[in-house]
């Protein structure tokens, strides 16, 4: 079993539309999480960062982690036909970052 | 502030040939990451160092080396180039102290090997 699950998707869904993005993951230990956005043929940027259980804001994205059942999640809110890209989760312990592989979200104008 | 560069941006090699990519992070950061990013197998880790030191190291063979330098910059090495090593290579930098704190990556190398 890989350590972080996500959806690869593509998941379309229609400009406007709040997008709910989810990754599962199976280590305990588990400290960071992190959420990337990539365009194609581009690095990943850093979308939100969070070491605890809860709910993060930053102006349209929600990051929301709920540990006890392993379960980490991004919300964008009035979704944008530049958002359509792939999401990466991420989390990070001791020894470094373990990426899911990624969910390709596509807005539809 | 700059972010992370790396050079060259494209290579194509030919099999069993050698490879050097270089990685400068931001200005400040000390730790320096570099993953493979394949469609199947998606990003998976090659290796950090800090202050020169490779501090973890991921599940690769001893093909792939890197080192770092005195001012943080870092290099990554692949020997014996085979065709499945055809990747975009990224580094991503952090300020540092523990390893999995927000990491910032470059724009990546896209290796192709023929």
């Amino acid at each position: 079993q890989k350590e972080v699950e996500q959806d690869p998707g593509p998941l379309s869904v229609p400009e406007g539309a709040i997008v709910s993005l989810n990754c599962t993951y199976s280590n305990s230990a588990f400290q960071y999480f992190m959420w990337y956005r990539q365009y194609s043929r581009k690095g990943p940027e850093l979308l939100m960062y969070t070491y605890s259980s809860g709910n993060k804001e930053d102006g349209r994205f929600t990051a929301q982690v709920d540990k006890s059942s392993k379960y980490i999640s991004l919300f964008i809110r009035d979704s944008q036909p530049s958002d359509s890209a792939t999401y990466l989760c991420a989390r990070g312990g001791a020894d470094g970052l373990t990426f899911g592989k990624g969910t390709h979200l596509i807005i539809q104008p | 502030k700059a972010g992370v560069t790396q050079t060259p941006r494209y290579l194509i090699k030919t099999r069993g040939q050698q490879v050097t990519l270089s990685c400068s992070p931001i200005s400040g950061h000390r730790s320096v990451s570099w993953y493979q990013q394949t469609p199947g197998q998606g990003l998976q880790f090659l290796f950090e160092y800090f202050s020169e030191t490779q501090r973890n190291k991921g599940n690769f063979p001893g093909r792939f080396s890197g080192r770092q330098f005195s001012n943080s910059r870092s290099e990554m090495n692949v020997s014996t180039l085979e065709l499945g090593d055809s990747a975009l290579y990224l580094c991503a930098s952090s300020s540092g102290g523990g390893s999995g704190g927000e990491q910032y990556f470059g724009p990546g190398t896209r290796l192709t090997v023929t």
